[in-house]
């Protein structure tokens, strides 16, 4: 299968720079978000989770902000790189709720050589 | 270790058909989940499930049965294609203490 991205914002980065990709979220009772990763014709993969209690979390070359004032989320991927091409979805969870998942519209992510 | 597995991969049907799309994970994990994935739009959730014998709607459960007779297997049942069911399912485990959730490759069904 193919993964969505007909009609999804795009990035587009050169190889090297670093890239920040944005997730507004409207449940103000979210207390868990967390960014998958999904290559074409895969199913989502996980990247990094933050805690509603966090404004910041970092990872291998990922780091997660958190902006609860405004309801936005982001990821920040350093020295990006061609494998790091593929549609990026931010989701959240209420109450530690880990049986649901509501996620956003996704990010593709072009990185070019 | 196979993770999650998803059967059949690719799947054309005529509306009013039925079927079933299998869904097996072999990390014990007590948390299942079917989500659908349309163009321009992320996963939904289908149907849940917190261990054997347990099941709850999510946000699009309409035409969906589910049912989890095991630990293991998470079967999704449709039970009169629409060709609004055209979309890519995704079937996801995870343990109970979360975050992160693993899923299958997909099911790409086409109804017709």
């Amino acid at each position: 299968g193919e993964s969505v991205g007909l009609h999804l914002p795009t990035l587009s980065v050169q190889e090297g720079d670093n890239s920040i990709i944005n997730c507004a979220y409207s449940n103000s009772a979210s207390d868990y978000f967390i960014w998958y990763k999904q290559e074409s014709g895969k199913g989502p993969q996980f990247i990094i989770d933050i805690r509603s209690n966090m404004d910041k979390r970092q990872g291998q070359r990922v780091t997660v902000l958190l902006n609860k004032t405004v309801k936005h989320l982001s990821l920040q991927i350093a020295a990006t790189q061609p494998g790091d091409s593929a549609v990026y979805f931010c989701a959240e969870i209420e109450t530690y709720n880990f049986n649901k998942f509501y996620f956003g519209s996704g990010t593709k992510l072009n990185v070019k050589p | 270790n196979a993770g999650v597995t998803q059967t059949p991969k690719f799947q054309v049907l005529k509306t009013g058909q039925s079927m079933t799309l299998q869904c097996a994970q072999d990390m014990n994990h007590e948390y299942m989940s079917w989500y659908r994935q349309d163009p321009g739009m992320g996963l939904r959730l289908i149907h849940y499930s917190v261990g054997a014998g347990i099941t709850d709607q999510g946000e699009v459960p309409n035409g969906y049965n589910v049912s989890r007779s095991t630990t293991e297997d998470f079967p999704l049942r449709l039970l009169s294609a629409a060709p609004s069911q055209t979309s890519v399912y995704f079937c996801a485990s995870l343990t109970a203490g979360g975050p992160e959730a693993f899923f299958g490759q997909g099911t790409r069904l086409t109804v017709v």
